[in-house]
C-alpha cells in the first residue's frame, strides 16, 4: 500500500526565514513519482514539482528546492527566504496511477 | 499552457438532490481522475477513468457516485441523493494537473 507522511502539521515563520517541509513515503514499487502541491487559501491545487524514482538529483527552482533521498524514502521541500505569499497548505503526493496525498503542512509566513 | 477546467466553482444543493460536477480535462491526456477534499482534510482519491471506463475506484466511490465522458471532451461526476457529509471540494485531474475545484455544499 502507498503511504505518504507529512509529520509537520503547521509551521509558522517570519518573512525571509527558510522553511523545510518533510515528506516520507512508503511504496513497494520500484518505479514511482513524487509530487509537491501548493494549496493557497483560494483552494486550488497548484502543481510545483514531479520527480521520478530514478532521478535523485536535487532540484532548485527560484526560492524552492527539493531534496530526494531514496535511501530514507524522503522528498523534502525547502522554501528559501520565505514571503507572505508562500502562506498555504503544502501537500506531498506519491503516484501509482493515482495520487496518494499526505495530510499536508500549513505554512504561515508572518510579515 | 493547457489546463483543466471545472464548473461550477461553487454549488449549493439540498440534501437528497442529485448534482453533476463538470470537468474539461487536458485534451491529449488519457487518464482522468476525481478527488475529494473535505474541509481541512487531505485530498482523497475517488476514481480514475481511462479509455472511457473506470480503471480504479476507492471505497468512497460507492453506488451514489458515477462518472462519464458523454461527448469526448467533458468528464462528469454525478452524485445521487446527496448527503451532508458529501460537502467537500471536488477536484478533477488530468494526470497530475488539477482543476480549480468545485466546492459542494449540501444543506
Amino acid at each position: 500500500a502507498q503511504k505518504v507522511t507529512q509529520a509537520q502539521t503547521e509551521i509558522s515563520v517570519v518573512e525571509k526565514e527558510d522553511v523545510t517541509l518533510d515528506c516520507v513515503y512508503e511504496t513497494r514499487d520500484t518505479t514511482y513519482y513524487l509530487f509537491w502541491y501548493k494549496q493557497p487559501p483560494s483552494g486550488e491545487l497548484v502543481f510545483l514539482i514531479r520527480r521520478n524514482s530514478f532521478d535523485e538529483q536535487n532540484e532548485i527552482s527560484g526560492r524552492y528546492s527539493w531534496n530526494f533521498q531514496k535511501s530514507t524514502s524522503s522528498f523534502n521541500f525547502t522554501i528559501t527566504a520565505s514571503q507572505v505569499v508562500d502562506s498555504a497548505v503544502y501537500f506531498c503526493a506519491l503516484n501509482d496511477y493515482k495520487l496518494s496525498f499526505g495530510a499536508g503542512t500549513t505554512v504561515t509566513v508572518r510579515a | 499552457e493547457p489546463e483543466v477546467t471545472q464548473t461550477p466553482s461553487h454549488q449549493v444543493t439540498q440534501m437528497g438532490q442529485e448534482v453533476i460536477l463538470r470537468c474539461v480535462p487536458i485534451s491529449n491526456h488519457l487518464y482522468f481522475y476525481w478527488y475529494r477534499q473535505i474541509l481541512g482534510q487531505k485530498v482523497e482519491f475517488l476514481v480514475s477513468f481511462y479509455n472511457n471506463e473506470i480503471s480504479e475506484k476507492s471505497e468512497i466511490f460507492d453506488d451514489q457516485f458515477s462518472v462519464e465522458r458523454p461527448d469526448g471532451s467533458n468528464f462528469t461526476l454525478k452524485i445521487r441523493s446527496t448527503k451532508l457529509e458529501d460537502s467537500a471540494m471536488y477536484f478533477c485531474a488530468s494526470l497530475a494537473f488539477f482543476g480549480q475545484g468545485t466546492r459542494l455544499t449540501v444543506v
